[in-house]
């Protein structure tokens, strides 16, 4: 149980475009789930959190204009960078906590490539 | 300041050579520390949950403890496939937010 996956697994895109990143939960429903970026050899860290039927909560120095978070639905939560730039390459990657659960359960990542 | 911190930040191993990983916190009001296992280019993979100190979880060849300022992950007679990054994260009181250390980076050599 606790699967989340994450669709696609590495985008190239050129500088200027968006590109929307999917996070599912596949076998629970999450109300809330999380966006991370991780940069080479780096931790990761938050973005934001996605709120189902809610607007998403940025961390500080996080542009909510460029990095739009959608939360439709109980499975699944969207993350656009909008009029990406080459310094918006970085491994994404979302998470969930399991139903009833303070454990969170991470999608295997976006690759985001801009050239 | 860095709210958790991980050390060392890599280990290189001699095929079941054991070992010890640091996790220490700064924070309070910790609801749980967490660690998990990520290896390239993929997602981290949940291993263990700890919530009060003097916990203990095991988990094949790791075993992870908590105190009231830091948690240890043990590696014991660890095997090549072990080789990973290992991170450590807090999530507190009030929401679910998790915050991660860099990480402790383990090459388990043959």
């Amino acid at each position: 149980g606790a699967v989340v996956s994450q669709h696609p697994s590495r985008v190239i895109c050129k500088s200027g475009t968006s590109v929307k990143i999917e996070c599912r939960s596949l076998d629970f429903q999450a109300t809330t789930m999380f966006w991370y970026r991780q940069f080479p050899k780096q931790s990761l860290m938050l973005m934001a959190t996605s709120n189902e039927g809610s607007k998403a909560t940025y961390e500080q120095g996080v542009e909510k204009d460029k990095f739009l978070i959608n939360h439709a639905s109980l499975t699944l939560s969207t993350l656009t960078v909008t009029s990406a730039h080459p310094e918006d390459s970085s491994f994404y990657i979302c998470s969930a906590p399991a139903s009833g659960s303070y454990e969170q359960y991470f999608g295997p990542g976006t690759r985001l490539t801009v050239t | 300041e860095d709210q958790v911190t991980q050390s060392p930040e890599a280990l290189r191993l001699q095929e079941g050579e054991s070992s010890s990983l640091n996790c220490s916190y700064t924070v309070s009001g910790l609801r749980g520390l967490f660690w998990y296992r990520q290896d390239p280019g993929k997602g981290p993979e949940f291993l263990f949950t700890l919530y009060s100190a003097g916990e203990e979880k095991e988990k094949e060849r790791l075993k992870a403890t908590l105190t009231k300022k830091e948690s240890f992950l043990h590696i014991t007679a660890p095997k090549p496939e072990d080789s990973a990054t290992y991170l450590c994260a807090v999530q507190f009181y009030g929401n679910n937010r998790l915050a991660f250390g860099k990480g402790n980076q383990v090459v388990v050599i043959p």
